[in-house]
């Protein structure tokens, strides 16, 4: 199984600051065949589902705030809220979707207003 | 609008059963990938089983033997027996979509949970 490890477990922003979180694979989920990293990052606020936020990485979903990106390549993702604003408090997960027939979530990282 | 609603989760005595049920609107479940999640109190995500469109299953290995995907493509609704529960089984449980073949989850239902405990 591929693991996914997210940093930091959690971290506290102050409101308009950036917050950035890291996102690394135990192997490599950009497939050669069409040069594609197969990892997707959500948004999940207490008492929610996950809400899908980026896919391959860096593609925004439809109606996601432009504050929110995703970069990265390989087995090294980031996710990056360019200006925290009140309604980002939640836990963010990266999955690799990489692998078949497991796909596999990072454990999460909470993100709390400073 | 396209949308996932989870029902039959409840409170369950260890060895118990329970099947959940998800009832999908705007799009045919049979054509496309299908998964449970689940989601442990305070814990993290895990997929425990997935239907592909061909009618293919897979199961976590914390569930193989125990859980059951289907679907009823009349009803347009997803399932999960799930037998023979365990204290670990506790969690709120998710149907999800992937989108496009087996890729990331697009869309999710509301969850419904299950707790296991004498």
């Amino acid at each position: 199984d591929i693991v996914m490890t997210q940093s930091p477990d959690s971290l506290a922003v102050s409101l308009g600051a950036r917050a950035t979180i890291n996102c690394k694979s135990s192997q490599s989920v950009l497939h050669s065949s069409n040069n594609k990293n197969y990892l997707a990052w959500y948004q999940q606020k207490p008492g929610q589902p996950p809400k899908l936020l980026i896919y391959w990485a860096s593609t925004r979903e439809s109606g996601v705030p432009d504050r929110f990106s995703g970069s990265g390549s390989g087995t090294d993702f980031t996710l990056t809220i360019s200006s925290l604003q009140a309604e980002d408090v939640a836990v963010y997960y990266c999955h690799q979707y990489y692998s078949t027939p497991r796909k596999t979530f990072g454990q999460g990282t909470k993100v709390e207003i400073k | 609008e396209v949308q996932l609603v989870e029902s039959g989760g409840g409170l369950v005595q260890p060895g118990g059963s329970l099947r959940l049920s998800c009832a999908a609107s705007g799009f045919t479940v049979s054509s496309n990938y299908m998964s449970w999640v689940r989601q442990a109190p305070g814990k993290g995500l895990e997929c425990v089983s997935v239907i592909y469109s061909d009618g293919s299953t897979y199961y976590v290995d914390s569930v193989k033997g125990r859980f059951t995907i289907s679907r009823d493509n009349s009803k347009n609704t997803l399932y999960l027996q799930m037998n023979s529960l365990r204290t670990e089984d506790t969690a709120v449980y998710y149907c999800a979509r992937h989108t496009t073949y087996y890729y990331y989850l697009d869309v999710w239902g509301k969850g419904t949970t299950v707790t296991v405990s004498s």
